[in-house]
Parts: C-alpha cells; sequence; structure tokens
C-alpha cells in the first residue's frame, strides 16, 4: 500500500514550457487536493476534486489545470511555466465527507527560470 | 474561512513538555480543530484533532478552552525528531472539507 505518490520528484522548467505533476493513490479515496507551498509559508490550495469527473478551485488555481478521470490520479497541469509557479506542490487525499484526516504525499519541487 | 493565530517559532529542550498556542476567535459552532505538522522536506501529516472536550492520542494532546476560542497542542516529552512546523487549523465537516493553511509554528528542539 504506497498511499499517495508523486512524480516527478524535482524539476527545472524553462519560462513558458509545460508540464504535468502527477498524483496517484491506492487508497480508494474520493476527495483529493492540490496544495503549493512557497519557500517560509503554509500551503496554498489549487484545486480540489471530490470524486472522478469533479474539480473545484481552491485559493490560487490560476496558472493551472486538473483533470480526475479515475479516482487514483489527480494530474496538476501547468500550461505556460512562469517563476511565480516555482514552488512545492503537494497532492493529499481524504476519504470522503466526515473523514478527519487528510494524507499528504512526499510534494514534488518546482523550479522555473 | 475562520482565521487563527500561531506564534511564528518556539524553543523546547529534549524531554520536557511543549505547549504550542493556537487563538481562533472567530470560530464558529461547527469548526473543528486540526493541527498538523509538517517534517522538514515532508509532505503534512495529521497529528489531533478535537472539536469541545481535549483530547489525547500517542502523539500529542489537545486542551480546548471552554469558550472554544484558543487550544493548546501538548506534546509530553518532546524529541529531537519533533522538531518541525506546527499548524492549527479550523476544518469544517461540510462541502469540500478543505484545509486552510496558515504559516504554523516552527518548533525547534534543543538536544
Amino acid at each position: 500500500n504506497a498511499g499517495v505518490t508523486q512524480t516527478p520528484k524535482f524539476r527545472i522548467l524553462k519560462i513558458g514550457q509545460s508540464m504535468t505533476l502527477q498524483c496517484t493513490q491506492d487508497m480508494n479515496h474520493n476527495y483529493m487536493y492540490w496544495y503549493r507551498q512557497d519557500p517560509g509559508m503554509g500551503l496554498k490550495l489549487i484545486y480540489y476534486s471530490v470524486g472522478a469527473g469533479i474539480t473545484d478551485k481552491g485559493e490560487v488555481p490560476n496558472g493551472y489545470n486538473v483533470s480526475r478521470s479515475t479516482t487514483e490520479d489527480f494530474p496538476l497541469r501547468l500550461e505556460l511555466a512562469a517563476p511565480s509557479q516555482t514552488s512545492v506542490y503537494f497532492c493529499a487525499t481524504l476519504p470522503g465527507l466526515g473523514w478527519e484526516t487528510q494524507y499528504f504525499g512526499p510534494g514534488t519541487r518546482l523550479l522555473v527560470l | 474561512d475562520a482565521k487563527t493565530t500561531q506564534p511564528n517559532s518556539m524553543e523546547s529542550n529534549e524531554e520536557e513538555p511543549v505547549h504550542l498556542p493556537c487563538n481562533h476567535s472567530t470560530i464558529s459552532g461547527t469548526d473543528y480543530i486540526h493541527w498538523y505538522r509538517q517534517l522538514p522536506s515532508q509532505g503534512p501529516e495529521y497529528v489531533i484533532h478535537g472539536l469541545t472536550s481535549n483530547v489525547n492520542n500517542r502523539m500529542a494532546s489537545l486542551a480546548i478552552a471552554e469558550d472554544r476560542k484558543s487550544s493548546t497542542l501538548i506534546l509530553h516529552r518532546a524529541t529531537l525528531r519533533d522538531a518541525a512546523v506546527y499548524y492549527c487549523i479550523l476544518r469544517d465537516y461540510q462541502g469540500a472539507q478543505k484545509l486552510v493553511f496558515g504559516q504554523g509554528t516552527r518548533l525547534t528542539i534543543n538536544p
């Protein structure tokens, strides 16, 4: 049982490039979340999903897109990378409504130059 | 989302108790108080949560004020592995179950 896995661990992008951050979970959790964490700051919610086929914006969605075609996968897409998107990205899951604990992945460190 | 206020940093010694305070004066009746911690270079992990009564688990204790406007996370015997950023978060169990993170308290443990 791997829990929440994120790939890649680290990536350097040039301005204007695009990439997809992968998040996969094997716990059959319905809810999934993408957060970003800038240096010295707390996490901010980018997008979330309450089940396959359902996604919604969080606090800082601009510059990102998501999809949720399966329960297991919740990829985050950056279309035109900008230096302001340099951050650590965390994916998290929650079993469902009323559950207490969100489970976080190990994070993807992204540097945009 | 209701806001929490925590000290930016705290320091303690190994094997001593640590009391991490959190103020949440605008808490609503349906908000649960959650604590997460983030070890260096890792994602956050759940520590404890409560609504009105004090709570204990294997990691920590949570003391909640009678008016619920403040709470304290208690680590009974801190170890070096407890050095982390601790986040106090108010969570409503309706809707998207989102967590709203503040800046947290960076806890340093001295050997």
